[in-house]
């Protein structure tokens, strides 16, 4: 069972929509879930983290965490289309030396 | 804004060729990493780096890998003898005390001939 898994898309919504972006994992120690945004041929850019399950949003991007069902969510409202990117979901246990555990990337076009 | 780099940018290299990756982690930060992610596929940890030691490395870092930081800002990943295999991008990551989170640095595309 792959530890992170992420639908690959292509996902096209057009501009204005809310975009979700979803996720599972397979180990319960993972304790921080993180979302960042890839542009083609660049480094993974942190978008936000979340500690546990819950939510937190920042502007238009809001992420989930249901712990129970191992299931994680990014919202971006308003959708522009300098939000075309591939988003990254992952996961660590947490403690500081801690190795990141990514999906494979889903990739968003937000249509003019 | 403080960030990560790395250069350089593109590197080509023959089979067996030795090749050093370098990194500047954003200057307060005490955990470093390096990650690779082969074309089409998903970014995988490599080494993570702390105190002088490694901490964790993965099955692919193999004997034909090493990290050192030679001095107080950078970070290398040096391969020995390269593979065809090891065609990828490299990421070095970086992060403080105070929380889990990674920052990356933009890459180094490694190129194997």
């Amino acid at each position: 069972q792959k530890e992170v898994e992420q639908d690959p898309g292509p996902l096209s919504v057009p501009e204005g929509a809310i975009v979700s972006l979803n996720c599972t994992y397979s180990n319960s120690a993972f304790q921080y879930f993180m979302w960042y945004r890839q542009y083609s041929r660049k480094g993974p850019e942190l978008l936000m983290y979340t500690y546990s399950s819950g939510n937190k949003e920042d502007g238009r991007f809001t992420a989930q965490v249901d712990k129970s069902s191992k299931y994680i969510s990014l919202f971006i409202r308003d959708s522009q289309p300098s939000d075309s990117a591939t988003y990254l979901c992952a996961t660590s246990r947490g403690n500081r030396d801690d190795k990141i555990i990514f999906g494979k990337g889903t990739r968003l076009h937000i249509l003019p | 804004e403080p960030e990560v780099t790395q250069t350089p940018s593109h590197q080509v290299t023959q089979m067996g060729q030795e090749v050093i990756l370098r990194c500047v982690p954003i200057s307060n930060h005490l955990y470093f990493y390096w990650y690779r992610q082969i074309l089409g596929q998903k970014v995988e940890f490599l080494v993570s780096f702390y105190n002088n030691e490694i901490s964790e490395k993965s099955e692919i870092f193999d004997d034909q890998f090493s990290v050192e930081r030679p001095d107080g800002s950078n970070f290398t990943l040096k391969i020995r003898s390269t593979k065809l295999e090891d065609s990828a991008m490299y990421f070095c990551a970086s992060t403080e005390d105070t929380a889990p989170t990674q920052y990356f640095g933009p890459g180094t595309r490694l190129t194997v001939l």
